[in-house]
């Protein structure tokens, strides 16, 4: 029973690569969502996708891009990476976007060097 | 309580004993609550809800409760036990939306053998 899978766990990047964090969920949920978590600080919408086919942005979506690839995956992509992106990145989804039970992935530690 | 700070609130409490957790929330026309727990390197795990409509809602050693007058939420759980020893947090949204829950920062608690 995997419910959201996230790779990588881990990553280092130097300033200005790119690369995309990878989600996906096999519990048939509508939406899903990328969050990133820093010391001190609640969870912060980046991207969410409410249903296949349609994604909005957060509350923190500069930086990053986006894509609902099918039902089951969610992809986060920082096109050029800075170290303010350094942090630790959850992917999750939700059978629908109204009083859902939210099903967080294990999480992806990012450090941007 | 929760706390924006860098160094989450912590409390310790003797296994068997009972934890109270407080969160103060922010917005009075929040209407939807959540606790998750989270467990060191993990992802965040849906503990319990409560709508606005009600003032305490019982899971499985867990209870929520509600007071809106001073817009505060308290986690209960009874006979704390070493595996619940981790990060504890609200969130909070105006009409349920999933995408638009506000997340506080946490509490630590520690159980002591």
């Amino acid at each position: 029973n995997a419910g959201v899978t996230q790779t990588p766990k881990f990553q280092v990047l130097k300033t200005g690569q790119s690369m995309t964090l990878q989600c996906a969920q096999d519990m048939n949920h509508n939406s899903m969502y990328w969050y990133r978590q820093d010391p001190g600080m609640g969870l912060r919408l980046i991207y969410y996708s409410a249903s296949e086919g349609t994604t909005d942005k957060g509350e923190v979506p500069n930086g990053y891009n986006v894509s609902r690839l099918n039902k089951r995956e969610f992809s986060l992509r920082l096109e050029s990476a800075a170290p303010s992106q350094t942090s630790v990145y959850f992917c999750a989804s939700s059978e629908a976007q109204v009083e859902n039970t939210i099903y967080f992935g294990e999480g992806s530690w990012l450090t941007v060097v | 309580g929760e706390s924006v700070g860098l160094h989450l609130p912590t409390l310790s409490v003797q296994e068997g004993d009972n934890s109270i957790i407080n969160c103060a929330y922010s917005n009075s026309a929040s209407d939807y609550f959540i606790w998750y727990k989270q467990e060191s390197g993990k992802g965040p795990q849906f503990i319990i809800d409560i709508r606005s409509n009600m003032d305490k809602r019982q899971g499985q050693r867990v209870t929520v409760l509600l007071n809106k007058t001073v817009k505060h939420l308290s986690l209960q759980i009874a006979a704390t036990q070493p595996g619940d020893s981790a990060v504890y947090f609200c969130a909070e949204s105006a009409g349920g939306a999933t995408n638009k829950l506000i997340f506080g920062t946490g509490t630590l608690l520690a159980v002591q053998p």
